[in-house]
């Protein structure tokens, strides 16, 4: 079975500090993706990534950037310069691939982290 | 193009009384999967379906029943309230492009309360 483990339950940190949330998958799947969504206090999910488990390059947008590492089985998120806007609920997720690519839809989600940016 | 749409946003409902959460879509998806999100335990899978007249439980199956007679739409049936069923509800659709994995469209959730 599939499991993802986001340690961090809540984070506090103060404008302009550099912030990762670290998120740890397990799997049994050779082929899988992850994802990172955010959830502001307004409740929705916003996507901001994913990641195919057979591409490891790290990838940077803007302030966010990912580190995917097979290895470890880690795919981190660092947010750089934090901004009060960033406070959010951080959630990491992983879908399997079956054969021919599909995962029906279903995701696996982290316990989420609380992230709290103060001015 | 509305996306997934999820109808109530809001409900509070009493012990034993039923309701039916609402879900579209106009992506013609051919997934549509039902979360539900509790403090400290991220978003769990209740049931899933593959198209239409198809279905299957997730984790947390029980207490709900699903159906799916058309591709647009998926509503998560609460047979009997209970306090436990307490949570945040999200509606997703989704599809596989070749090689890049899912993409998933999540609805704006209901949250419902159960007294």
């Amino acid at each position: 079975a599939q499991k993802v483990t986001q340690a961090q339950t809540e984070i506090s940190v103060v404008e302009k500090e550099d912030v990762t949330l670290d998120c740890v998958y397990e799997t049994r799947d050779t082929t899988y993706y992850l994802f990172w969504y955010k959830q502001p206090p307004s409740g929705e999910l916003v996507f901001l990534i994913r990641r195919n488990s057979f591409d490891e390059q790290n990838e940077i947008s803007g302030r966010y950037s990912w580190n995917f590492q097979k290895s470890t089985s880690s795919f981190n998120f660092t947010i750089t310069a934090s901004q009060v806007v960033d406070s959010a609920v951080y959630f990491c997720a992983l879908s399997e691939a079956r054969a021919g690519g599909t995962s029906y839809g279903k995701l696996t989600f982290g316990q989420g982290t609380i992230l709290t940016v103060h001015p | 193009n509305a996306g997934v749409t999820q109808t109530p946003k809001f409900q509070v409902l009493k012990t034993g009384q039923s309701m039916t959460l609402q879900c579209a879509q106009d992506m013609n998806h051919e997934y549509m999967s039902w979360y539900r999100q509790d403090p400290g335990m991220g978003l769990r899978l209740i049931h899933y379906s593959v198209g239409a007249g198809i279905t299957d439980q997730g984790e947390v199956p029980n207490g709900y029943n699903v159906s799916r007679s058309t591709t647009e739409d998926f509503p998560l049936r609460l047979l009997s309230a209970a306090p436990s069923q307490t949570s945040v509800y999200f509606c997703a659709s989704s599809y596989t492009p070749t090689r890049q994995g899912l993409k998933a469209f999540f609805g704006q959730g209901t949250r419902l309360t159960v007294v």
